[in-house]
């Protein structure tokens, strides 16, 4: 069955670290995202690819970066400058206009202890 | 501004009862409309799409009111399990994140 995997589902960061989130999508989308859901709050969104090589930085892109090297990665790495990395962060993908609806991963819950 | 407004809720409805909340869009070119059911600690999930002339999908019905830029979600004999948040979703075609705009969510608690 096609989907959109994360990986993994919880993890550990410690203050200063980079850490990188994996998500993997065999939809054969060419759109993927990156949010970052807080508790009680919608989702936010910190960077965005519509074609392979080419992502657009979202409305907290700061203290994030992510590749796009493939059609069906999109890695997030959650550098040592984001002060405050704690939350949900979910990845998605869809076709290019957006039009059908957008699939989600089951998303990373990042903890900085 | 594109914006997209859920009353936060939360509804507390009894089990069986029929729930109905809206969502209000301020972008008048949006081409697209999902109901996005999210668990607590789960990911988003797609309920249903909304069309120009409503849809059903056995006790969920949704609704697009072009004219007043909002969409309706109906629920029927309401279920534990329909217990959730429901995200509205608007997507005005261009493609990418900036055509996409999620609302905040509304918070549906069914009681026994």
């Amino acid at each position: 069955d096609g989907g959109i995997t994360q990986s993994p589902k919880y993890l550990f960061r410690k203050e200063g670290q980079n850490v990188t989130l994996s998500c993997e999508q065999n939809l054969n989308h060419d759109a993927m995202y990156w949010y970052r859901q807080d508790p009680g709050q919608g989702l936010r969104l910190i960077y965005y690819s519509q074609i392979v090589n080419d992502f657009q930085k979202g409305d907290i892109a700061e203290g994030y970066s992510v590749s796009r090297e493939k059609k069906e990665s999109f890695p997030l790495t959650v550098t040592s400058a984001q002060k405050n990395p704690t939350a949900f962060y979910l990845c998605a993908s869809s076709h290019r206009t957006g039009n059908y609806g957008y699939t989600f991963g089951s998303g990373t819950r990042l903890t900085v202890v | 501004r594109k914006e997209v407004e859920q009353d936060p809720g939360p509804f507390n409805v009894p089990e069986g009862a029929t729930v109905a909340f809206n969502c209000t869009y301020s972008n008048s070119a949006s081409q697209s409309f999902f109901w996005y059911r999210q668990d607590c600690r789960k990911e988003p999930k797609l309920l249903m799409s909304v069309y120009s002339s409503g849809n059903e999908d056995g006790r969920f019905t949704a609704q697009l009111n072009r004219a007043s830029q909002y969409i309706s979600l109906l629920i029927r004999d309401s279920k534990l399990s329909d217990s959730a948040t429901y995200l509205c979703v608007v997507n005005d075609g261009r493609g990418g994140a900036d055509g996409l705009t999620f609302g905040k969510g509304t918070h549906l608690i069914i009681q026994p």
